[in-house]
């Protein structure tokens, strides 16, 4: 696509429940990161991959979180068992590389509000 | 103390004046981005410096590598350039550090 795709743009869910976020990147971009903003707060990074392995998770804030992406193109972030804390917006963004001569395209987000 | 500080937090401008926000970072970095963020959260990537400036309409980033500085400068601000400006670096490994952001206001 044109641009980097995220979905849902908006979820809600209760407490204690699982939830899946969706970033489709800019076809043929091989790196592809998520980011966290928490309210009121500035961006954290979450994880990031080249092709279909992830070289550095180190953001991740628990077990409750992982991700994975197939195919060199689609990746899913899971939240198992949601807590209040984890309620933000997840921001997706790709590169052409993961070499720093490139710059980054960001989605929109998917505003997470656990309930 | 943040890897990344940016001043100011919140800056107020009558349109048409120049505007200035400076980024500091305290490590080494390979690449330093200026990211612009308007309401609703969507964010645009608007200038990725290593050495020196660029420049893209009435936008100029500056960088000084030796001094771990870099500023953004708008000229003849409009109101819809009224958005969170963000500092992010990049410092040896792919993940990005994000400066707290700079939200800027431009009244008519």
């Amino acid at each position: 696509g044109a641009g980097v795709s995220q979905s849902p743009s908006n979820k809600v869910t209760e407490k204690g429940k699982d939830v899946e976020l969706r970033c489709d990147p800019i076809s043929g971009h091989t790196a592809l990161y998520w980011y966290r903003q928490s309210l009121g707060q500035g961006l954290e990074f979450l994880i990031y991959f080249q092709g279909n392995s992830a070289p550095d998770k180190s953001g991740l804030p628990s077990d409750r979180f992982s991700a994975e992406r197939t195919g060199g193109s689609v990746s899913t972030l899971t939240i198992q068992r949601t807590q209040q804390e984890d309620s933000a917006v997840y921001l997706c963004a790709s590169s052409i590389t993961g070499s720093y001569n490139y710059g980054y395209t960001f989605g929109s987000g998917t505003r997470l509000t656990v309930v | 103390k943040n890897e990344v500080e940016q001043s100011p937090q919140n800056l107020t401008a009558q349109e048409g004046e120049f505007i200035t926000i400076n980024c500091s970072y305290s490590v080494g970095i390979s690449a330093l981005h200026w990211l612009q963020q308007h309401p609703g959260g969507g964010i645009v990537s608007l200038f990725m410096l290593s050495s020196g400036k660029k420049k893209h309409g009435r936008l100029i980033a500056t960088i000084n590598i030796q001094e771990k500085h870099s500023s953004l400068h708008i000229t003849a601000s409009h109101p819809r350039d009224s958005a969170v400006y963000i500092c992010a670096v990049r410092s040896g490994s792919e993940k990005l550090v994000f400066g707290k952001g700079t939200k800027l206001t431009v009244n008519p």
